[in-house]
């Protein structure tokens, strides 16, 4: 099945810093997905975007909806040690069906 | 309280067994479905149904059995034609009617292992 490319696999900081990630495809999206995981857990969702250039935030996190309707960026500004966890992003085709693509997913390691 | 439920949180099966787990959504969303998760490995689509009494196939679909008898059930039963079943299990669902509104929401899981 069909994946999208997402960047990068893992990543350790150090609290405090800010974080970029980041889906790409070849393929063009009407919706753009971003969860965070813990291990055990179901993913729980922490944007959705659903306009080309759209821009949103949800407290320390904001995400894009590329231009091109082909990738989406999430950045976590000032991390801290609970933003821990696996991050993944998820693309609904704009071919009109209701399949989701999902990204590989970012595991993210915060240095206190 | 609103969501999605998924039981059990673990199972075990032995070898030849087929094992049903169960998928409740009370966000009267329309659409519903089932994704494997194993390690290292994004989701993968088993099962998916936009509307009740129909269903269809994902990627990767071989061993696995769903139905969708009513609008808030989606239980998959994993038989024993599925060669690797041992794996996290994930329920989730979508409002289906605007296409504006698209998120998708999952339940917490069933992590399955064959004995």
């Amino acid at each position: 099945g069909q994946q999208l490319n997402q960047s990068p696999q893992s990543m350790f900081i150090q609290e405090g810093e800010d974080v970029s990630m980041n889906c790409t495809s070849s393929s063009i999206f009407n919706t753009w997905l971003w969860y965070k995981q813990d291990p055990g857990e179901g993913p729980v969702l922490l944007i959705a975007l659903y306009k080309a250039g759209e821009l949103t935030s949800n407290g320390r996190l904001t995400a894009q909806f590329g231009i091109t309707r082909k990738d989406s960026f999430l950045n976590i500004s000032a991390s801290i040690p609970s933003d821990v966890g696996i991050y993944f992003c998820a693309g609904l085709l704009a071919s009109g069906t209701y399949k989701y693509i999902f990204g590989t997913g970012t595991r993210l390691k915060v240095l206190a | 309280d609103g969501g999605i439920t998924q039981s059990p949180k673990y199972l075990f099966r032995k070898e030849g067994q087929n094992v049903t787990l169960s998928c409740e959504q009370n966000l009267n969303h329309d659409a519903m479905y089932w994704y494997r998760q194993d390690p290292g490995q994004g989701l993968r689509l088993i099962y998916y149904s936009q509307i009740v009494n129909d269903f269809q196939k994902g990627d990767i679909a071989e061993g696995y059995s769903v139905s969708r008898e009513k609008k808030e059930s989606f239980p998959l039963t994993v038989t024993s034609a599925q060669k690797n079943p041992t794996a996290f299990y994930l329920c989730a669902s979508t409002p289906r009617g605007d296409r504006g509104r698209n998120e998708q929401f999952f339940g917490p899981g069933t992590r399955l292992t064959v004995l």
